[in-house]
């Protein structure tokens, strides 16, 4: 079975900008979770969807979205973008969602906001 | 809510040398553990985790792990380390807060592992 994927890898933004990333979850799983990790704040939680519906969200602010498609895709979107968002955001896949089911990651895409 | 404490940020060993890797959680609730690892430039990686049961998990790299839920401590350990097993390690809890499949990350543990 093929993993979680992410696209892009690396993205270059300048302040103000938006950006969207994407997320393709392992065939078969229905909740994707989005993750941010810096240095300074470690690993985050962002927002888990699952079945189209966002079902947890973390302490981000309202800039931060993201929407879940039917064939479980999911997408996140950055609105206004600032120098702190510079970040790795990873990705992960359940098959689920329940607390017990183990998420499996994505590589991630790196974030440089300029 | 849930919280992780990885109190060590870096552990240097030699290589074939035992490692512990310490991760405390609180929580109030019934309590999933995990252990993730993290190869530079690369996603998190699960290595294992307790659900129920035993409370000895074991990873098919030779990694293990203790619930001691009178300590609320689930260290991570091998009894003999590789130049390879250079990596970052989380502990997670799941998160019981907001319902669906949330996880509260500890800080992370550098493992370097020297020859």
């Amino acid at each position: 079975k093929a993993g979680v994927t992410q696209t892009p890898r690396y993205l270059i933004k300048t302040r103000g900008q938006q950006v969207t990333l994407s997320c393709s979850p392992i065939s078969g799983h229905r909740s994707v979770s989005w993750y941010q990790q810096t240095p300074g704040q470690g690993l985050q939680f962002l927002f888990e969807y699952f079945s189209e519906t966002q079902r947890n969200k973390g302490n981000f602010p309202g800039r931060f979205s993201g929407r879940q498609f039917s064939n479980s895709r999911s997408e996140m979107n950055v609105s206004t973008l600032e120098l702190g968002d510079s970040a790795l955001y990873l990705c992960a896949s359940s098959l689920g969602g329940a607390r017990t089911d183990t998420q499996y990651f994505g590589p991630g895409t790196r974030l440089t906001v300029l | 809510a849930q919280s992780v404490t990885q109190l060590d940020s870096q552990v240097p060993v030699f290589e074939e040398a035992p490692v512990e890797l310490r991760c405390n959680y609180s929580s109030s609730v019934s309590v999933y553990l995990f252990w993730y690892v993290q190869y530079p430039n690369q996603g998190l990686q699960l290595l294992l985790k307790y659900l129920s049961g035993s409370t000895l998990v074991e990873s098919i790299n030779g990694f293990e792990a203790e619930f001691n839920k009178s300590q609320t401590s689930f260290h991570l350990r091998k009894p003999s380390v590789h130049i390879s097993d250079t990596a970052e390690y989380f502990c997670a809890v799941s998160d019981s807060t907001g319902g669906g499949n949330k996880l509260t990350f500890g800080t992370g543990t550098q493992l370097k592992v020297e020859l």
